[in-house]
């Protein structure tokens, strides 16, 4: 089975400043990563993925993600926030099987990140 | 592409009522879709997964007569909450799976919010 463990429930952060959401999971068989952001009474769109190849991932509205395997973890990263990512964001993961079959997506308990001006 | 819409967007009832939610994929064909439930300021927890015309699989936990759920077409499935109680107001979003090159990817829609009197 899997988990994730978002370390911070809440992240608060001044417009323009650089942010990092923490992301660590737990798995016995390979991952994929992932990291969604929800606003408001919205659901959730993906920012970026890892599948495989470069650990370094880059998606959408400027945000970034490290793959370490070592040390279990997805962090998100951004170097200049904006009003606008005020939201909740949340890491997950799919575990893959052994036989090649896909299991079901697992969600961290979100970071709510707010940023002031 | 690849959008999914829920209706209704928000729904309040009475206590004992029943409440349909319904989820469609508008520009693919989804072969699995999936139930979640997310409780104020808490993550996604998946409900149910369902596959075109075959029963739902339900997650240890979720009472299946409560919480039926029916996948009649690749591009609709709905989610019938019976009986309705003050504690089953939640968020409730679905996702629609699409095969890829190398894993399932989810895609989310906007989300229900029941509010039970």
């Amino acid at each position: 089975a899997q988990s994730v463990t978002q370390l911070d429930s809440q992240v608060p952060v001044f417009e323009e400043a650089p942010v990092e959401l923490r992301c660590n999971y737990s798995s016995s068989v390979s991952v994929y990563l992932f990291w969604y952001v929800q606003y408001p009474n919205q659901g959730l769109q993906l920012l970026l993925k890892y599948l495989s190849g470069s650990t370094l991932v880059k998606g959408i509205n400027g945000f970034e993600a490290e793959f370490n395997k070592s040390q279990t973890s997805f962090h998100l990263r951004k170097p200049s926030v904006h009003i606008s990512d005020t939201a909740e964001y949340f890491c997950a993961v799919i575990g893959m099987n052994y036989g090649g079959s896909q299991g079901n997506l697992i969600f961290g308990k979100g970071t709510k990140l707010s940023v002031k001006p | 592409g690849a959008v999914v819409s829920q209706h209704p967007s928000w729904v309040i009832c009475k206590s004992g009522t029943s409440v349909k939610i319904e989820c469609r994929s508008l520009d693919f064909q989804a072969t699995t879709m999936f139930w979640y439930r997310q409780f104020p300021k808490q993550s996604l927890m998946l409900m149910a997964t369902s596959n075109e015309g075959s029963k739902a699989t339900y997650e240890q936990g979720v009472e299946k007569d409560k919480f039926l759920i029916n996948h009649a077409s690749l591009t609709l499935s709905t989610l019938t909450v019976t009986s309705a109680h003050p504690e089953d107001s939640s968020f409730y979003i679905c996702s629609a799976g699409m095969t890829g090159s190398s894993y399932n990817e989810q895609f989310f829609g906007p989300g229900t919010r029941l509010t039970v009197l």
